[in-house]
């Protein structure tokens, strides 16, 4: 089985400051990694994904992720917040191994505010 | 079209009725899912669809849930005798074939039973 958990509900962060909010999974085999955002009423749009290669990933809006195997994590980061950053953050995973099986697990989600 | 595109936004129905709520994917996507978020969850599978045919639907609740995808696009969720618990917003994503493709979201379909 595969899963993901983000720690923190909530992470608040002051405008110009650096954010990270956490993830890490769980899956059998090896894992692709997503991060997506949702916006108040809005659907879930993509980030970044980790698939291979480089453990840092670059994204839309300026964010990045760094894949951690040891830790087992897949946090995202930005070096400088925007009050319009402020959103819903979901990490999600899919097993690499599923044997063309698609099925992927999110996260329950981290509320991010920016402070201005 | 550029998007998934879910229909309706927002529907109301009463505790027992049955609802049909629709997904048109993105053109030419193979794979097309189905996840439930209630207020302030992530997004929970229900079913996730390769072509027309259903490859795996483990995340349905029980069997008042069901879905198709006849031609292998447009795909319909159907609850029936729908209660208060049902009440979510239910969500469509379609990909392209792969493991390492992500998923495109729809709006969402918000459900609410009185």
């Amino acid at each position: 089985a595969q899963s993901v958990a983000q720690p923190e509900d909530q992470v608040n962060v002051a405008e110009g400051n650096p954010l990270t909010v956490k993830c890490t999974y769980s899956v059998s085999g090896n894992p692709y990694l997503f991060w997506y955002v949702q916006y108040p009423n809005r659907g879930l749009q993509f980030l970044l994904k980790y698939i291979t290669g480089d453990n840092l990933v670059k994204g839309s809006y300026g964010f990045e992720a760094e894949f951690n195997k040891s830790q087992t994590s897949f946090h995202l980061k930005k070096p400088s917040a925007l009050v319009s950053d402020s959103a819903l953050y979901f990490c999600a995973v899919r097993d690499r191994n599923s044997g063309g099986y698609q099925k992927v697990t999110f996260g329950t989600g981290t509320k991010l505010q920016v402070i201005p | 079209g550029a998007g998934v595109s879910q229909t309706p936004s927002n529907k109301v129905t009463e505790k027992g009725k049955y609802v049909e709520l629709r997904c048109d994917p993105i053109s030419g996507h193979t794979a097309l899912y189905w996840y439930r978020q209630s207020l302030g969850q992530g997004p929970e599978f229900l079913i996730y669809f390769q072509g027309t045919g259903a490859a795996d639907d483990s995340g349905l609740p029980n069997d008042r849930f069901f879905a198709v995808r006849p031609e292998g696009s447009v795909s319909t969720l159907k609850i029936q005798r729908t209660e208060r618990g049902d009440s979510a917003v239910y969500l469509c994503a379609s990909s392209a074939q792969g493991a390492n493709t992500e998923a495109f979201f729809g709006q969402g379909t918000r459900l609410t039973v009185v």
